[in-house]
């Protein structure tokens, strides 16, 4: 069965650690996004990646790290400078043609405590 | 850039009542648009696409969408909302930097 995996469900840590965020999907698909959901905020791009080894900021990347070392994986770090890490984070991917639709994870919920 | 704009934070219906959702977007060229829905806690799933074509558009549980170049809107409906419908629904748009813009979303409520 084809998707978009993301561990854990749910994660905490404390003020001052930096915290990696799992991806992993299977549907062969070149690029990859993650996103951060606040309440009343929709989606924010954190970053993308289109091709294996390379990848871009997106629109709120400060405090955030990401590789792409293999095609299914795209790992995010969230690091101590991050100032208000606590959210909730979606990876995607999309697919390799115009439209770019995107397929997402169910998530991970993030607490800082 | 392309932009997003759902008017409505919230909405509340009646289960058995219509719903419809706006959706207005700005965009130079001609849009891919999409209507994702999110359960608390989930991640989302799309309900359907606009790409080119008919203006027309269905998809999953029983959503539909309509393309109006003129008004640049993709509005969606259901003409039958069932308690399963509660969720976050979020209009998006792809723009020429392959990148897709999300509206803020609409919370819909169900009430019995």
């Amino acid at each position: 069965d084809g998707g978009i995996t993301q561990s854990p469900k749910y994660l905490f840590r404390k003020e001052g650690q930096n915290v990696t965020l799992s991806c992993e999907q299977n549907l062969n698909h070149d690029a990859m996004y993650w996103y951060r959901q606040d309440p009343g905020q929709g989606l924010r791009l954190i970053y993308y990646s289109q091709i294996v080894n390379d990848f871009q900021k997106g629109d709120i990347a400060e405090g955030y790290s990401v590789s792409r070392e293999k095609k299914e994986s795209f790992p995010l770090t969230v690091t101590s400078a991050q100032k208000n890490p606590t959210a909730f984070y979606l990876c995607a991917s999309s697919l390799p043609d115009r439209t770019h639709e995107q397929f997402f994870g169910p998530g991970t919920r993030l607490t800082v405590l | 850039a392309q932009s997003v704009t759902q008017p409505d934070i919230h909405i509340t219906v009646s289960e058995g009542a219509s719903l419809e959702l706006r959706c207005n977007y700005s965009y130079g060229a001609t849009p891919y648009l999409f209507w994702y829905v999110q359960s608390p806690g989930q991640g989302l799933q799309l309900l359907l696409k606009y790409f080119s074509g008919d203006t027309l558009v269905q998809g999953i549980k029983g959503f539909e969408a309509e393309f109006k170049r003129s008004q640049s809107s993709f509005n969606l409906r259901k003409p039958s909302v069932h308690w399963s419908d509660a969720a976050e629904y979020y209009c998006a748009v792809v723009g020429n930097d392959y990148k897709l813009s999300f509206g803020a979303g609409t919370t819909v409520t169900v009430r019995a």
